[in-house]
């Protein structure tokens, strides 16, 4: 599985777009690009993923660029609710072994009123 | 639908105690996956099945067990608890289909273990 890179915290001011980069530039063309989300002492929550255009849904959008190498999950009107870990997946799926996620460190986002 | 479900939320346990953390999903999902999550740190898979009678293991099994006898249940045994399975359990499930909608896993609650 292709490695991914992000930053290990950011701040954002509550009401403002927060932009959340994270770098995978060993991804394969199979390897789809995923977005999780932990908000103190819950379980991860899915966000949104992707294989090689942006998407959007009503919780945020991601752009991925051009060779795939990076991507960036970004939040349009960031809430002190949004405060939370986001981890960056990339990852093929199995059917013999389904989706094993690898969640690394990931991204502390702190929103501030 | 409830989603995914844990059962229990809290729980301490004494060193060499066993116990079953109970996990059922409601989605009729064909595979299911357990991870625990150290403080601090992301989660790492423990089990998982891709469907009932099927199971293998993930990064770190050790001391662990388990069974997944129908598609809903998925319950993670602990045979004689160390202090190092102090940690939070999270259940997860997916429908395993590729696709546009690709394998989304959702996640339980979470148990809370302590091993003293």
């Amino acid at each position: 599985d292709a490695k991914t890179t992000q930053p290990p915290s950011m701040d954002c001011a509550e009401g403002r777009a927060a932009n959340l980069p994270c770098n995978h530039s060993t991804i394969s063309g199979n390897e789809y690009v995923y977005w999780y989300r932990q908000i103190h002492s819950q379980g991860p929550q899915y966000i949104i993923h992707g294989l090689k255009n942006n998407e959007t849904n009503e919780m945020a959008s991601l752009i991925i660029t051009e060779d795939r190498k990076s991507s960036t999950l970004i939040l349009p009107h960031a809430t002190l609710r949004d405060t939370a870990v986001y981890y960056c997946i990339v990852r093929a799926f199995n059917m013999e072994y389904g989706n094993k996620l690898v969640f690394g460190a990931g991204t502390i986002l702190r929103v501030k009123s | 639908n409830a989603g995914v479900t844990q059962t229990p939320k809290f729980r301490i346990l004494k060193i060499g105690q066993s116990m079953t953390l109970q996990c059922t999903q409601d989605m009729n999902h064909n595979y299911m996956y357990w991870y625990r999550q150290d403080p601090g740190m992301g989660l790492k898979l423990i089990y998982y099945s891709v469907g009932a009678g099927i199971t293998d293991k993930g990064e770190v099994p050790n001391g662990y067990n388990v069974s997944r006898s129908t598609t809903e249940d998925f319950p993670l045994r602990l045979e004689l608890a160390a202090p190092s399975q102090t940690s939070v359990y999270f259940c997860a499930s997916s429908s395993g289909t590729s696709g546009r909608h690709t394998d989304t896993q959702y996640f339980g609650p979470g148990t809370r273990l302590t091993v003293l």
